[in-house]
């Protein structure tokens, strides 16, 4: 049982690149999650999946995109990498009700771009 | 909106001295109220929650509280030690749909000996 893990760990991008950034979780959890990490601001919401199939914007979602074709895989995308993307990726899933069980999170993945 | 917000940004105390931190929400209908503890390059770990039910919620050296009135909720720390040192970040359940939570902003606590 590995729980949530985030593929890659680190990245290096160049202004206008594109990416994928992978989270699969083993709990068979229906709802998932990508938030964004930045100094001073916490974590914020880009997107979110509430099942297999669905996708649904969070606070932040301009400049990302997402898919849940498996309910155990969750993909962030990256289109055209800006500098302001350079962040800490974490994704989080729930069984069914953040007020039974609270989150779990992947180990983050450090993106760069230049 | 949903919002939370949490203060203070930085805290530093003393090893063995108490640590509070505080947090504020806007949406009076929400019931769910966990913190997180991020150590350096680390992923966020629940380390205490409390639901709108309850007043007061220990485990060993940290207990949280809330007041639903005030629509505020704090963290505390005490005897604090080394390993204490984190950022620590509050959230919110809001209840308006998506099964999601709004977090803090954070606090970094630093405990020196």
């Amino acid at each position: 049982n590995a729980g949530v893990t985030q593929t890659p760990k680190f990245r290096v991008l160049k202004t206008g690149q594109s990416m994928t950034l992978l989270c699969a979780q083993d709990m068979n959890h229906e709802y998932m999650y990508w938030y964004r990490q930045d100094p001073g601001m916490g974590l914020r919401l880009i997107h979110y999946s509430v099942g297999e199939g669905t996708t649904a914007k969070g606070e932040v979602p301009d400049g990302y995109n997402v898919s849940r074709l498996k309910k155990q895989n969750f993909l962030l995308g990256l289109e055209s990498a800006a500098p302001s993307q350079t962040s800490v990726y974490f994704c989080a899933s729930n069984e069914q009700g953040v007020a039974r069980y609270g989150y779990t999170f992947g180990s983050g993945t450090r993106l760069t771009v230049v | 909106g949903e919002n939370v917000e949490q203060h203070p940004s930085t805290l530093s105390v003393q090893e063995g001295d108490s640590a509070v931190i505080k947090c504020t929400y806007s949406d009076s209908a929400s019931n769910y109220f966990p913190w997180y503890k991020q150590e350096l390059g680390k992923r966020p770990q629940l380390i205490i929650d409390i639901r709108s039910n309850v007043g007061e919620k220990k485990d060993q050296r940290i207990a949280v509280t809330l007041n639903k009135t005030a629509k505020h909720f704090s963290l505390h720390i005490t005897e604090t030690q080394p390993e204490d040192s984190a950022v620590y970040f509050c959230a919110a359940y809001f209840t308006g749909g998506g099964n999601k939570l709004t977090f803090g902003t954070g606090t970094q606590l630093k405990v020196e000996l």
